[in-house]
């Protein structure tokens, strides 16, 4: 019930193509979807979250998408650049604004932007 | 830009030797946290701490792991007798800011320092 499962485990995608990472959770109590951005030798870096009172977030080239009748939720990156070449890692939690509780994190996807 | 630094950036080590890990969080923030990844692999949760305690710990935390706060700004982990299986990447994070009424507020994002990985041989 804690995991957050994740694929594809890697991903290849074509400069300016559209990148699509999914997760699925089982856990109905989570209430934070976050996706984390690590690139190698640092740390994860938050990219965008999405709570589950919406179904979509957008933030510049990058949309959550979240189907909670399901329990899934998706990265993606339209676009896609160079830069973007890394590992993405989607989670969960049940955290609130004043507080917070551990975030469980997705297996990763190792994503690489050919130019 | 506040950040949490952790320090070292790399510890080898011989199998059954103690080690520990240093982080110092973001000032402000009440939650603190260890995460370990092994090469290549997801990243797990080992242990959150919060007022002093630890609030939550996972399976992987076991008598052998220990954290303190031993100051204001500083968050240890230590590892008392190193096994070949705890070479990894050692995350320190920490969370939610405190308000001047001393409440905290926060998106529930976590704050990640760039890690300590751990070589134990």
């Amino acid at each position: 019930q804690q995991q957050v499962k994740q694929s594809p485990q890697s991903l290849i995608v074509q400069k300016g193509g559209i990148s699509i990472i999914n997760c699925a959770y089982e856990n109905t109590a989570f209430d934070y979807f976050p996706w984390y951005q690590q690139f190698p030798g640092k740390g994860p870096a938050l990219l965008i979250a999405i709570r589950p009172d919406v179904s979509e977030k957008k933030e510049g080239r990058f949309t959550i998408s979240f189907n909670k009748s399901a329990k899934q939720f998706s990265l993606h990156i339209m676009d896609s650049q160079p830069g973007d070449s890394a590992t993405y890692f989607c989670a969960a939690s049940y955290s609130g604004y004043s507080s917070a509780s551990k975030i469980i994190f997705g297996s990763g996807t190792r994503l690489s932007i050919r130019p | 830009e506040p950040e949490v630094t952790q320090t070292p950036s790399h510890q080898v080590t011989q199998m059954g030797q103690e080690v520990i890990l240093r982080c110092v969080p973001i000032s402000n923030h009440l939650y603190f946290y260890w995460y370990r990844q092994i090469l290549g692999q997801k990243v797990e949760f080992l242990v959150s701490f919060y007022n002093n305690e630890i609030s939550e710990k996972s399976e992987i935390f076991d008598d052998q792991f220990s954290v303190e706060r031993p100051d204001g700004s500083n968050f240890t982990l230590k590892i008392r007798s190193t096994k070949l299986e705890d070479s990894a990447m050692y995350f320190c994070a920490s969370s939610v800011w405190i308000l001047a009424s001393g409440r905290g507020t926060g998106t529930g994002e976590l704050f990640f320092g760039e890690g300590s990985r751990l070589t134990v041989l």
